[in-house]
């Protein structure tokens, strides 16, 4: 099945403890995204990557990291998370190769909470 | 990058069609628009896409005037479990650089 994971759905933790939330596509594509989404303020994009080992900045880049090590993961990483980080995450994963399009395929969400 | 402009929200009856109208003043020529679902608690998901003119699939029928500013994503005769944000994005990925950016959504709210 054609899907994009994320790990944890679910997540709670402390100001300045390190994570990183993953995220995995099946359909070898080589467009990857997060988004966070905050009441009132839709989708926003945090980073993206074309393809392996390049990547740019989206709108809110501050205070995350990314790396684009292989094609199907594109793990999201908070060095030191502060409660203005408290979000839902999303991951999103589409094909540019010779498309037109850029439908996304959009995992669950991962529900942080910084206290 | 197009920037969209939609309703915050909107309220609709079980049956009626329901017509939602994304600005987007400064869509690039190559720029496809795309519409997005999203229910509560789950990631957003592929509707409609189109360029110009008229598209139809079995879920909904997007409009497209001719000078490609806005658009009207279009739901017939709706029913509750279409109560949902409706996100309208311009733009393609390669075309772009690879950002994207959402507009704010419109929460339809479907009522029996």
């Amino acid at each position: 099945e054609a899907q994009v994971t994320q790990n944890p759905r679910y997540l709670i933790t402390v100001t300045g403890k390190k994570l990183t939330v993953t995220c995995s596509q099946n359909m070898n594509h080589e467009y990857m995204s997060w988004y966070r989404q905050d009441p009132g303020l839709g989708l926003r994009q945090i980073y993206y990557s074309m393809n392996v080992e390049v990547t740019d900045k989206g709108d809110v880049p501050e205070g995350y990291k990314v790396s684009r090590k292989e094609k199907r993961n594109f793990p999201l990483i908070l060095e030191s998370p502060s409660p203005n980080q408290t979000s839902l995450y999303f991951c999103a994963s589409s094909s540019i190769a010779g498309a037109r399009t850029d439908t996304q395929y959009f995992g669950p969400g991962t529900r942080l909470t910084v206290l | 990058l197009a920037k969209t402009t939609q309703p915050i929200s909107m309220d609709s009856y079980e049956g009626q069609e329901v017509n939602i109208t994304c600005s987007h003043n400064n869509i690039a020529t190559n720029d496809y628009i795309t519409w997005y679902q999203q229910f509560p608690s789950q990631g957003p998901r592929f509707i409609i896409q189109g360029y110009k003119t008229k598209v139809t699939n079995e879920v909904a029928s997007l409009f497209i005037p001719a000078d490609r500013k806005s658009s009207t994503l279009s739901l017939p005769r709706v029913s509750l479990s279409d109560t949902a944000v409706y996100y309208c994005l311009v733009g393609a990925p390669y075309n772009q650089g690879g950002k994207l950016i959402f507009g704010q959504g419109t929460e339809l709210s479907v009522k029996p």
